[in-house]
């Protein structure tokens, strides 16, 4: 069936670090593929997404890159802050839905300062 | 900027009791979700709902659960006879359109504990 894994985390940085926070998936056809952040206190947001291969999505600078030969949409921001302190989820939309996204279980991210 | 809201932040009951989460999508939404995140877990689909009636459920979506929209600006989730494994997050999502185009839009969440 269609899934995505993440890595787990906590994943800890100091302030101006480099990020990375990988995702594969699996799936049938042709999914989209997104990343969500879920501040504390809050909804889970959309990030950033793709929508085939090779597109690159960014935003607030993250960036991931749809890798269909390596089946990837890792998480990358050159220099993190205090303020990117959250959880972050890679999913897809299902292909076969018209609705559903998949998540994966969801990396939670700490900076210090 | 409009969001989406749910009620209440956090419900406690018991084990067998029926609970109702509540949830405001944004006004001019059409399309509307549940999903849930058991502790440590991933985050599940388990319905859509669009024009009054449910277009997609999961396969956790059994008998036990149900999905209404009362009135114009509500969307409930409600579970009958709660069980212990039923604890988790429930998020309340809305969209405009259906399909990957268009942003889910999520709630903060409700977190339910069954004792």
């Amino acid at each position: 069936g269609n899934s995505v894994t993440q890595m787990e985390g906590p994943v800890t940085l100091s302030e101006e670090a480099f990020l990375t926070i990988n995702c594969t998936y699996t799936a049938t056809g042709y999914p989209s593929l997104f990343w969500y952040v879920q501040y504390p206190g809050e909804g889970l947001q959309l990030l950033l997404k793709a929508t085939k291969a090779d597109d690159k999505g960014s935003n607030k600078g993250f960036e991931a890159t749809y890798r269909k030969e390596t089946t990837s949409f890792h998480l990358e921001k050159g220099s993190v802050q205090v303020s990117d302190s959250a959880v972050y989820f890679c999913a897809l939309s299902d292909p076969s839905s018209a609705s559903k996204i998949i998540f994966g279980s969801g990396t939670r991210l700490s900076i210090r300062p | 900027e409009p969001e989406v809201t749910q009620t209440p932040s956090h419900q406690v009951t018991q084990m067998g009791q029926e609970v109702i989460l509540r949830c405001v999508p944004i006004s001019n939404h059409l399309y509307f979700y549940w999903y849930r995140q058991i502790l440590g877990q991933k985050v599940e689909f388990l319905v859509s709902f669009y024009n009054n009636e449910i277009s997609e459920k999961s396969e956790i979506f059994d008998d036990q659960f149900s999905v209404e929209r009362p009135d114009g600006s509500n969307f409930t989730l409600k579970i009958r006879s709660t069980k212990l494994e039923d604890s988790a997050m429930y998020f309340c999502a809305s969209s405009k359109g259906s399909g990957s185009n268009y942003e889910q839009y999520f709630g903060p969440g409700t977190r339910l504990t069954v004792t």
